[in-house]
Order: C-alpha cells, then structure tokens, then sequence
C-alpha cells in the first residue's frame, strides 16, 4: 500500500527554525514527484512546491518561493518541508502529496502537520 | 487563471448533488476533484474530469465540458457530507491551481 506518513504536530515562536517530515512507503520513492501543500485555519488548499527525489528537481511556488525550502532523501524515501524563520501566519495544516508526472493528481495525501506559531 | 466554486452547496439524502468548478477556456484542461472531510486530509475522488480513484464509490461522476468542470454525487449520503476541491495543472508552468473549495451540506 502507497503511504506518506508526516511527522508530528509542532509548536514553535516566531523567529524559530523547523523541518517537517514526509516519509513515503509502497513504491519507490526515486520515481514520483512529492508536493506541499498549506491549508491555513478554515480555509483552502494551496499549492507550495514539488520535488523529484530521483534527480532534486524543485519547483517552487510563486507564494512560497524563498519563504521555504522542501528537499528530500532518497536514502531515507522521505521528503521535507522547512522554515528558517517562522512567522504566525505560517501557522497551518501542511500536506505532503504524492504525483506521478505531469497532469496527473495528487494521490495520496499524508495525513497532515499541524504547525502552530506563537509567542 | 482562477478556479470558481460555489461556496456551498445543499442537497437532501438521496437525491443528487452536483458541483462546479469554471475557468476560462477550460475545456482544453482536465480535471481533478478531491473530497475533504471535518478533520482529515483530503482524498482523490475523480481524476482526469472523469476517472473514479480507487475505493470511490459508482455513485461518484465528473464531467468536464465547455468552460465548466461538475462532480456529481448521486443518492446522497450523510457521509458525503465534506469539502470538494477541484485541482487542474497550468499549462506551461507545471504550477496546479485549486478552486476555492465546496461545502457540500446534507439536508
């Protein structure tokens, strides 16, 4: 069974470093595109970027362009998403996403991180 | 380029629900619709404007035509109650684009 599997809820101040985790299972991770996405409080899905584990190829969205950085280990099929300094309004849900190549859907979905930024 | 959807849409058990997404020249762009229930991640329900994913029940249909993409949800259950998203990729950018997302309400 395909699985992305995030990591845990986190709680930071503003200002504060964080990495989050996507570690990806059932397929081989090299070969398909892993994507984030946000979903603040309430409200809509919104597309942050992609890579392609197999080559490090990265695309950002115009949004969230310089704002994070995703990477990914081959080694360890797990893709990340990270800030170097958060803000409050980073404070959301964040998904990561499987593709397979371009067009197609994001399938599956992980379950999802809870980031809360507060003083 | 933007993706319109109803806010919210209302339907009684039953009967069949039907959601829209539009956009300037959309028939040239396929369609993906994901369902989001209170408190989970979203999942895939259609893909390429048509297509049923895996596990989605027969009751579950999209169409793409003209500048309108529609999921349909026929014999409406409670459980179908969720957010719809429908998702389609930017031609020449590799960049996706989601609508603003449906509540689906059973009456």
């Amino acid at each position: 069974e395909v699985q992305l599997v995030q990591s845990g809820s986190e709680v930071k101040k503003p200002g504060e470093s964080l990495k989050i985790s996507c570690e990806a299972s059932g397929y081989r991770f090299s070969t398909y595109w892993i994507g984030w996405v946000r979903q603040m409080p309430g409200k809509g899905l919104e597309w942050m970027g992609i890579i392609y584990p197999g080559d490090s190829d990265i695309r950002y969205s115009p949004s969230f362009q310089g704002q994070v950085t995703i990477s990914a280990d081959k080694s360890i099929n797990t893709a990340y998403l990270q800030w170097s300094s958060l803000k409050a309004s980073d404070s959301a849900m964040y998904y990561c996403v499987r593709r397979s190549a371009t067009s197609d859907p994001f399938d599956p979905w992980g379950q999802g991180t809870l980031v809360t930024v507060s003083s | 380029y933007v993706l319109t959807q109803p806010p919210s849409v209302s339907v009684a058990p039953g009967k069949t629900a039907r959601i829209t997404c539009g956009g300037n020249n959309f028939g040239s762009r396929s369609v993906h619709w994901y369902q989001q229930k209170p408190g989970q991640a979203p999942i895939l329900v259609i893909y390429y404007d048509t297509d049923r994913a895996s596990r989605i029940p027969e009751r579950f249909s999209g169409y793409n035509s003209g500048n309108t993409a529609t999921l349909i949800i026929s014999r409406v259950e409670a459980g179908d109650e969720a957010d719809y998203y429908c998702q389609v990729w930017n031609s020449g950018s590799d960049h996706p684009l989601f609508g603003g997302g449906t509540k689906l309400t059973v009456l």
